[in-house]
């Protein structure tokens, strides 16, 4: 099973900051099967980036994926208030895992 | 637009059964390959199972294999988790979700596109 780590697991920003996550594979990704997922309070999770680099339908071009192998990154260019949540990343190469997630909060 | 509404959920006794549903619309239910994921409270987010458009493939996690059953009737538009032998870490938000991409795109693998509202078991004797 591919464990995925993400990191940090708060990170405290301001509005128009740019917040940088990572996610690191216990093996390798080879297809960059890897994907993001942003989830607020009672929500269900919404795709962000798939692929490790392709933004979902309706997804704001300040989110963007990059990374293959065993490390990728999740940027936001400039934090929008409607940005601080938790971000899942999840691969879908080798059954699915998802990792245990990255809090953005308003500092 | 794709909707998926949740249901069955509830609070059940150690090693009892419970069934959810997941109804789906605004899609072609039949060629997309579905998934359960739950949330514990507080937690982060679990894969539970996949089951492929036309039902022909099955996938668990470890963690539910043995105990838990998905299927689907696409006549009904409907995924179904069965799920068996329930224990208390079985607590979760359960999730349907549907494949990125149809059947027909060639894909033998996808992120999840979208997700319903979710549907909360709890297990407590």
């Amino acid at each position: 099973e591919i464990v995925l780590t993400q990191s940090p697991a708060t990170l405290s920003l301001s509005p128009g900051e740019r917040a940088t996550l990572s996610c690191g594979a216990s093996q390798s990704v080879y297809t960059n099967y890897l994907a993001w997922y942003q989830q607020k309070p009672g929500l269900a999770p919404r795709l962000l980036i798939y692929d490790a680099s392709s933004r979902a339908t309706g997804i704001p071009d300040r989110f963007s994926g990059s990374g293959s192998g065993t490390d990728f990154t999740l940027t936001i260019s400039r934090l929008e208030p409607e940005d601080f949540a938790v971000y899942y990343c999840q691969q879908y190469d080798s059954s699915f895992t998802f990792g245990g997630g990255t809090k953005v909060e308003i500092k | 637009q794709v909707q998926l509404v949740e249901s069955g959920g509830g609070v059940v006794q150690p090693g009892r059964s419970l069934r959810l549903s997941c109804a789906a619309s605004g899609f072609a239910f039949s060629t997309y390959g579905m998934h359960w994921v739950r949330q514990a409270p507080g937690k982060g987010l679990e894969w539970v199972a996949l089951i492929w458009y036309d039902g022909s493939n099955k996938f668990y996690a470890d963690s539910v294999k043995g105990r838990f059953t998905i299927s689907r009737d696409n006549s009904k538009h409907t995924l179904y988790l069965q799920m068996n032998s329930l224990r208390a870490e079985d607590t979760a938000l359960y999730y349907c979700a549907r494949d990125l991409y149809d059947h027909w795109s060639g894909y033998y693998t996808a992120p999840l596109s979208d997700w319903g509202q979710g549907t909360l078991v709890t297990v407590s004797s």
